[in-house]
């Protein structure tokens, strides 16, 4: 079975500072993608960026990066120059490895969530 | 270019009404998935088809049905609606692997 876990219900942060929302997860899966979300308070879902387990290298997107922890089973969002409009819901995903009848592939797995706050 | 598309937006029901969710996509995607969200409890999987003809149970089935017939449409039937069916429903697509799923806009559904 998977699971996500983000411990941070709420963050705060000022405008133009550096933001980490964390991330942990559980898998026996060896291969796995780890996903984060954005869903603003108009509801829709807004893929942000995508680290594979075998990825060497943090995966990066704009101001937006992964800094995965392979050993830790983390992988924590972080959020360059925040801004305003970056005030979010953020959720982190999980899509593993197959099952005995191969169909785990088509599900995702998420964390409850972090709601972000930016002040300005 | 409509991606994935969720009707209805909004839908009030009753006690033991039952009803559909639409759920459709454009972008010859294998997987589909619903989810319900919920305060405080994240995304949480309902269903999950990985292509025509072939569907799974996620991780809170009970009351729902589903059936893919075609690669486009993944519709979600709601068989006698209760007041814990209330929620905000959502639809995804993606392709086979380790890849990102698309969303629906969502249906917020209201059981009385």
């Amino acid at each position: 079975a998977q699971k996500i876990t983000q411990t941070q219900p709420g963050m705060f942060v000022q405008e133009k500072e550096a933001v980490t929302l964390d991330c942990t997860y559980d898998t026996s899966d060896q291969s796995y993608g780890l996903f984060w979300y954005k869903q603003p308070s108009s509801g829709e879902m807004i893929f942000l960026i995508y680290q594979g387990s075998y990825d060497e290298q943090n995966a990066t997107e704009g101001r937006y990066s992964l800094n995965f922890q392979k050993a830790r089973k983390s992988a924590n969002l972080v959020i360059s120059a925040s801004q305003l409009g970056d005030s979010a819901m953020y959720f982190c995903a999980m899509r593993g490895g197959s099952n005995a009848g191969g169909t785990s592939y088509g599900k995702l797995t998420f964390g409850q969530g972090t709601i972000l706050t930016v002040h300005p | 270019n409509a991606g994935v598309t969720q009707t209805p937006k909004f839908q009030v029901l009753k006690t033991g009404q039952s009803m559909t969710l639409q759920c459709a996509q454009d972008m010859n995607h294998e997987y589909m998935s619903w989810y319900r969200q919920d305060p405080g409890m994240g995304l949480r999987l309902i269903h999950y088809s990985v292509g025509a003809g072939i569907t799974d149970q996620g991780e809170v089935p009970n009351g729902y049905n589903v059936s893919r017939s075609t690669t486009e449409d993944f519709p979600l039937r709601l068989l006698s609606a209760a007041p814990s069916q209330t929620s905000v429903y959502f639809c995804a697509s993606s392709v086979q692997g380790y890849t990102e799923a698309f969303f629906g806009q969502g249906t917020r559904l209201t059981v009385v």
